[in-house]
């Protein structure tokens, strides 16, 4: 059963634009919403988060937009950069049957950005 | 933010063999996960690691298959034992920081391919 839906699945942004990432999780468990950034070759950078006491937070161009109720959460990169290409997997984490906390991740969102 | 060594960055083996691979963190932490990433695909989590105490592994995963060691707070090894061309994958070390390890870096990855 996968936790975490993320779409979508690839995304092709023109320099400038603004890139749309949704996710959407089941277990009202999960408290925690982080996002990550992968470049080929390179593990998962943590890019920015969210705790769902908050609706939205921003960090430069990248924002976390939260809706508690609808148990979606979803990042936006404004004015998109050829830079931004990478692959972003949405998250969400809690505790676990073991006892501690773990990440549980959507399927990841190819971005690619066009000059 | 916690700087992940993972030795080897790739390898290449012949099928029955077993890969050991090392993480090495610069700091003391508590938690050290290992994630397998197959080709464009998301994260899943093998096992957690603790100091001092036995792995607690995931659903789908054994310890005879992917024994760990974590013999201090610095330092884990995943072996990938009898290895055949449907363990090649990416194998990310992860450590978590932050209260309830909220906070997570990973490895750059060992890409193994089994042949």
């Amino acid at each position: 059963q996968q936790q975490v839906k993320q779409s979508p699945q690839s995304l092709i942004v023109q320099k400038g634009g603004i890139s749309i990432i949704n996710c959407a999780y089941e277990n009202t468990a999960f408290d925690y919403f982080p996002w990550y950034q992968q470049f080929p070759g390179k593990g998962p950078a943590l890019l920015i988060a969210i705790r769902p006491d908050v609706s939205e937070k921003k960090e430069g161009r990248f924002t976390i937009s939260f809706n508690k109720s609808a148990k979606q959460f979803s990042l936006h990169i404004m004015d998109s950069q050829p830079g931004d290409s990478a692959t972003y997997f949405c998250a969400a984490t809690g505790l676990s049957g073991a006892g501690s906390y773990q990440l549980t991740f959507g399927k990841g969102t190819k971005l690619s950005v066009i000059p | 933010s916690a700087v992940i060594s993972q030795k080897p960055s790739r390898d290449i083996c012949q099928r029955g063999t077993s890969l050991t691979i090392q993480c090495q963190v610069d700091s003391q932490v508590t938690m050290m996960f290992w994630y397998r990433q197959q080709p464009g695909q998301s994260l899943t989590l093998i096992a957690t690691a603790n100091q001092g105490s036995e792995a607690t592994y995931e659903s789908g995963f054994v310890i005879d298959k992917f024994p760990i060691s974590r013999p201090n707070l610095t330092f884990s090894t995943l072996t990938v034992s009898n290895m055949s061309p449907e363990d090649s994958s990416i194998y990310l070390c992860s450590v978590g920081q932050g209260i309830m390890n909220t906070e997570a870096f990973f490895g750059q990855g060992t890409r193994l391919t089994v042949v």
